[in-house]
């Protein structure tokens, strides 16, 4: 079966940094996605990994370890602004190839304080 | 041109009633996507189009029925809906060609079945 995790909620500090984990179990595997989502709005893009390693972009950066089934968002310096729902996706593959599938977690809500 | 389209962007609607979405992208891309996202919910695929061909129907009720014009466009028709069909309805598109499967997204339509 298809399976994604991540916490409910996580609370933390303007300024500091937070770390939203993920773990799946997917048939194949064909990239994981982090999304960004606002409440009543669409999600948008942050990060993509494929391969082992990070994935740092600014104040984002994306860590995944493939053998482990597991993921994570770290986010620098946070902001008000970053209050949201983070969502963690799976693309998984399939024998004809690309599928375009996208497996969403949870999501998890995150809410900075001041 | 990095926007995906949606209109409207709310509807009432009978359960008698037949009504549209429609979805709009101008960045060449050849998959689209229907998802719907239930409140405090992840979304979750309902169809896939690649290349003007339906890919993958997630076993959607046929009272959704997803039509695919051109490269550009993609509808999403709607009959008989049911109050529990109330929810978000996002398009996405992405890339076909290339492993990173990167979706972009509407800003959604808010349906409310009555």
């Amino acid at each position: 079966g298809q399976n994604i995790d991540q916490p409910t909620e996580m609370t933390a500090t303007e300024g500091a940094i937070v770390q939203i984990n993920c773990t799946y179990q997917t048939s194949g595997f064909n990239g994981l996605f982090w999304y960004q989502q606002h409440a009543g709005e669409a999600p948008t893009f942050l990060s993509y990994n494929v391969l082992d390693g990070l994935e740092e972009k600014g104040r984002f950066s994306s860590f995944l370890s493939r053998s482990k089934g597991y993921s994570y968002l770290l986010l620098k310096e946070l902001q008000m602004k970053d209050s949201a729902s983070y969502l963690c996706a799976v693309s998984p593959s399939a024998l004809s190839g690309n599928t375009g599938k996208l497996i969403f977690g949870q999501g998890t809500t995150l809410q900075v304080k001041p | 041109d990095t926007e995906v389209t949606q209109t409207p962007k709310h509807l009432v609607m009978g359960m008698t009633n037949k009504k549209s979405l429609k979805c709009e992208q101008h960045m060449g891309h050849r998959a689209m996507y229907w998802y719907k996202q239930k409140a405090k919910k992840p979304p979750e695929l309902m169809f896939v189009y690649s290349y003007e061909k339906l890919s993958i129907n997630e076993s959607v009720p046929s009272r959704f029925s997803p039509e695919c014009p051109n490269s550009s466009l993609l509808n999403l028709h709607l009959h008989a809906l049911q109050p529990e069909d109330s929810a978000l309805y996002l398009c996405a598109s992405s890339p076909w060609d290339t492993s990173n499967t990167e979706a972009f997204f509407g800003q959604g339509t808010r349906l409310t079945v009555v």
